[in-house]
């Protein structure tokens, strides 16, 4: 079975601009989280959607916004880009086992750098 | 206060030996989770092993196992018989809450770079 898989690997902006980042979960799997890596540190969570629904969010300003489809696929949306975006972006989806515990699976990121 | 804390920036272990990665959480939650994910330079996070706040016993996959001590909050994941291909960088991180009735987001550590030598 196919991963998380995410578009672009890699992307290049200016300040200023705007961006989208694209994320497809595992099939099957209904719950997508949005994390920022910025180089050096661990992940920071932005998102997590369900059934479509935002379920939490993040200590991120309201530049960034993320939705879910139907099809469970999700989308992370940066606007007015700072030199600070610069990060790898990484996609997880859930997986829930007999006893209700969540995993999450990542998919292996969007490179963002921002000039 | 960092809710993960991973103490060792780097590691050295020679091929076939083991290695202990050293993890200590902070929570107030009685109901949490626990896991350990591997990061080769290519970026993707892999996951390794989970350990409930509840499991009695210290969770194994593999060459993997988490030395799992409730009362010192610690979640060390020791690696066994390591490999060359075991080089990459290494983040405890933790959910908060159970697991089966809540979505919960995960705090990362700031990672362990372990490097195997042969």
């Amino acid at each position: 079975d196919a991963g998380v898989t995410q578009s672009p690997t890699h992307l290049i902006k200016t300040r200023g601009q705007q961006v989208t980042l694209r994320c497809s979960p595992i099939s099957g799997h209904k719950s997508v989280s949005w994390y920022q890596q910025v180089l050096g540190q661990g992940p920071q969570f932005i998102f997590q959607y369900y059934e479509k629904e935002e379920r939490g969010r993040g200590n991120f300003p309201d530049r960034f916004s993320a939705r879910q489809f139907p099809n469970y696929s999700s989308e992370l949306n940066v606007n007015a880009l700072l030199l600070g975006d610069s990060a790898l972006y990484l996609c997880a989806s859930s997986f829930w086992d007999d006893r209700g515990e969540e995993t999450q699976y990542f998919g292996p990121g969007t490179r963002l750098l921002v000039l | 206060a960092q809710k993960i804390t991973q103490t060792q920036p780097g590691m050295f272990v020679q091929e076939k030996e083991a290695v202990t990665l050293d993890c200590t959480y902070d929570t107030s939650d009685p109901s949490y989770g626990l896991f350990w994910y591997k990061q080769p330079s290519s970026g993707e996070m892999i996951f390794l092993i989970y350990q409930g706040s509840y499991d009695q016993q210290n969770a194994t996959e593999g060459r993997y196992s988490l030395n799992f001590q409730k009362a010192r909050k610690s979640a060390n994941l020791v690696i066994s018989a390591s490999q060359l291909g075991d080089s990459a960088m290494y983040f405890c991180a933790m959910r908060e809450g159970p697991g089966g009735s809540t979505l919960g987001r995960l705090y990362f550590g700031r990672g362990t770079q372990l490097t195997v030598w042969p």
